[in-house]
């Protein structure tokens, strides 16, 4: 128990479903992220919110549309996503991050379980 | 932008056996941070580091800052069946554009009872 916590755990949309993935962290934390998980790859930063503020988007395709209503509460809405976008989504949080998202010293990143993705 | 590399991909050890992986970058970090993730669930922390040189135990696991701020290792002693998983290795770049976490691929460790 890390303190974040994903739902759902399993998630199967077809192409031209709508989905949401939710995330919540009982840490106090004020910076929560997300991050893709491909098979063969590094974790991939997609968003990073600071006090409910986007501060990073990796390039991601507007397929892809973050929320954040509060320091708490992350979600990753999907629609019209690709077989290729099949992945494992972590959610993550840390105290805070400085601009950019980088963790000041002393600071580190917890993980969720994660949100297994499966799109056909 | 930054890459580290971790070795080794993958090992396969004895129960009780100990084990050392590391992961090397072409630029200075100034945090290194050590994970592990068991199938289907999200990487745990293991092991913070924010110091060269740092040398940080978390039971049977050490974990050392290299002094050159460009390497980090992991030890895992006395081997045992439940530290099977993958291991990832992130690091925390100094300069400008490098203030997202970079993770390694992973090293898979498999332990034979």
């Amino acid at each position: 128990e890390t303190g974040v916590t994903q739902t759902p755990r399993h998630l199967v949309m077809g192409m031209t479903n709508k989905k949401s993935l939710k995330c919540e962290q009982h840490l106090g934390h004020n910076a929560m992220y997300w991050y893709k998980q491909s098979a063969k790859k590094p974790l991939e930063l997609m968003f990073v919110y600071n006090f409910k503020e986007q501060t990073e988007n990796n390039s991601v395709p507007s397929r892809f549309s973050p929320e954040c209503p509060n320091s708490s509460h992350l979600f990753l809405h999907l629609h019209t996503l690709q077989p290729e976008d099949s992945a494992l989504y972590l959610c993550a949080s840390s105290q805070e991050t400085t601009a950019r998202g980088r963790l000041s010293s002393g600071n580190t990143i917890y993980f969720g379980e994660g949100s297994w993705l499966t799109v056909v | 932008g930054q890459q580290l590399n971790q070795s080794p991909q993958s090992m396969f050890i004895q129960e009780g056996e100990d084990v050392s992986m590391n992961c090397t970058s072409s630029s200075i970090f100034n945090t290194w941070l050590w994970y592990k993730q068991d199938p289907g669930e999200g990487p745990v922390l293991l092991i913070a580091l924010y110091k060269a040189g740092e040398l940080t135990s978390n039971g049977r696991l050490t974990a050392q800052f290299g002094i050159t701020r460009k390497d980090s290792f992991l030890n895992i002693s006395a081997s045992i069946p439940s530290d099977v998983g993958i291991y990832f290795c992130a690091g925390q770049g100094s300069g400008a554009g490098s203030y997202q976490l970079t993770f390694g691929k992973g090293t898979k460790l498999s332990v034979i009872p």
